[in-house]
């Protein structure tokens, strides 16, 4: 495969469960986004890893908790949602997490929290 | 006061005819980049175009290129013989900070392009 892959690409989950999205880049890269894309918002920036570390933390909900494990996968871990979590939720990842390099976005998880 | 404005929430072409898609932004920094992303209903981001803000010529990929206008703070999309794939959300971003910055990419809130046949 190539390019960044997300899973699953859609997810319904309750507000008592805990879930977790995949991310996965074969570019290369050494960093990688967590966005959220809610109807009629821009899309907001929740992470950002570079080289595995957190680096950005746009204060994001601690039910929202993101793995980096290597630099290829990212993991967002989710628990106790709120219905207004409902969205898409885009991995993105770039060669470095810098001015110049332009970010490569996964498909999207869909998720709606019922 | 948002960072990225564009004013068309939506635009109709008719297919094989150029489009501009507005994009302003607002920024106190000297070194910044600007990027157009394409999202198709799939729901996928597709970076189409960068153009950094020393970059003294205008940027161009294929079909598409990129009318920056500093002074304006401006740094429009034009789409030249429009498809019907073209039709699409189209997002304008900004990242702020020198080239080791780690600076965030902030987005507008995108303009839906239907092109018709």
């Amino acid at each position: 495969e190539t390019g960044v892959t997300q899973t699953p690409r859609h997810l319904v989950m309750g507000m008592t469960n805990k879930k977790s999205l995949k991310c996965e880049q074969h570019l290369g890269h050494n960093a990688m986004y967590w966005y959220k894309q809610s109807a009629k918002k821009p899309l907001e920036l929740m992470f950002v890893y570079s080289l595995e570390e957190r680096v950005e933390n746009n204060s994001v909900p601690s039910r929202f908790s993101p793995e980096c494990p290597n630099s290829s996968h990212l993991f967002l871990h989710l628990h106790t949602l709120q219905p207004e979590d409902s969205a898409l939720y885009l991995c993105a990842s770039s060669q470095e997490a810098s001015r110049a390099y332009e970010q490569y976005f996964g498909p999207g998880t869909r998720l709606t929290v019922t | 006061a948002q960072k990225i404005t564009q004013t068309q929430p939506g635009m109709f072409v008719q297919e094989k005819e150029a489009v501009t898609l507005d994009c302003t932004y607002d920024t106190s920094d000297q070194s910044y980049g600007l990027f157009w992303y394409k999202q198709p209903s799939s729901g996928e981001m597709i970076f189409l175009i960068y153009q950094g803000s020393y970059d003294e010529q205008n940027a161009t990929e294929g079909r598409y290129s990129l009318n920056f206008q500093k002074a304006r703070k401006s740094a429009n999309l034009v789409i030249s013989a429009s498809q019907l794939g073209d039709s699409a959300m189209y997002f304008c971003a900004m990242r702020e900070g020198g080239g080791g910055s780690q600076g965030n990419l902030i987005f507008g809130k995108g303009t839906k392009l239907s092109v018709k046949p």
